[in-house]
């Protein structure tokens, strides 16, 4: 079974510094995909960013992008020029390759602060 | 953009009843999911429903739910008789332009006293 870790509980920085939140997961498998989803105090969960693994270029969405290592099976999250509203849980998860309808697996998330 | 729907927002029940959580994916796909949040804790996949029938479920998932479309855009996930621990955020999802990638409704708030 996949298993996803995000080893940083909790993280904090003062608004517009760079911030990267580390994700480990476990496969066996060759292709897959990754995503960092958003849970802020609405708990409402939203899309930040995904990477394929098949890709070897980093996804980048505005100010986010990520580091996937697919030999490390590491996927982090660097936030620049962080905003307040950036303030959130970060999740990372893991998708199977597509064959019918397939599961996200979560990590247990890592709660991020951006201080004014 | 076309959203995910999930009514109600809150739901307060007492234990052993039962309660009925509602979702509307986007564009009528054929795939959706469900997955629950205890607070404080990380997201987990409850059951993932296409065309008409389960594809895949959790050890969650056991006899005391079960999920439908009773209409043609509906879904809905029905809690037999609710324990204290269901208490917990239900999200479903669905899938928008490519099956691979999960949009996230608002999640409905359940309280089981």
């Amino acid at each position: 079974a996949q298993t996803v870790t995000q080893s940083q509980p909790e993280m904090s920085v003062q608004e517009a510094e760079t911030v990267t939140l580390s994700c480990t997961y476990d496969t066996s498998e060759n292709n897959y995909y990754l995503f960092w989803y958003k849970q802020p105090p609405s708990r409402q969960m939203i899309l930040v960013i995904r990477q394929e693994a098949y890709k070897q270029q980093n996804a980048t969405e505005n100010r986010f992008s990520v580091n996937f290592q697919k030999a490390a099976k590491s996927f982090s999250l660097k936030i620049s020029d962080s905003q307040l509203g950036d303030t959130a849980m970060y999740f990372c998860a893991f998708m199977k390759p597509i064959q019918g309808a397939q599961k996200l697996v979560f990590g247990q998330g890592t709660r991020l602060t951006i201080n004014p | 953009e076309p959203e995910v729907t999930q009514t109600p927002s809150h739901q307060v029940t007492q234990m052993g009843q039962e309660v009925i959580l509602r979702c509307v994916p986007i564009s009528n796909h054929l795939y959706f999911y469900w997955y629950r949040q205890i607070l404080g804790q990380k997201v987990e996949f409850l059951v993932s429903f296409y065309n008409n029938e389960i594809s895949e479920k959790s050890e969650i998932f056991d006899d005391q739910f079960s999920v439908e479309r009773p209409d043609g855009s509906n879904f809905t996930l029905k809690i037999r008789s609710t324990k204290l621990e269901d208490s917990a955020m239900y999200f479903c999802a669905s899938p928008r332009l490519s099956l691979e990638t999960q949009y996230f409704g608002p999640g409905t708030r359940l309280l089981v006293l």
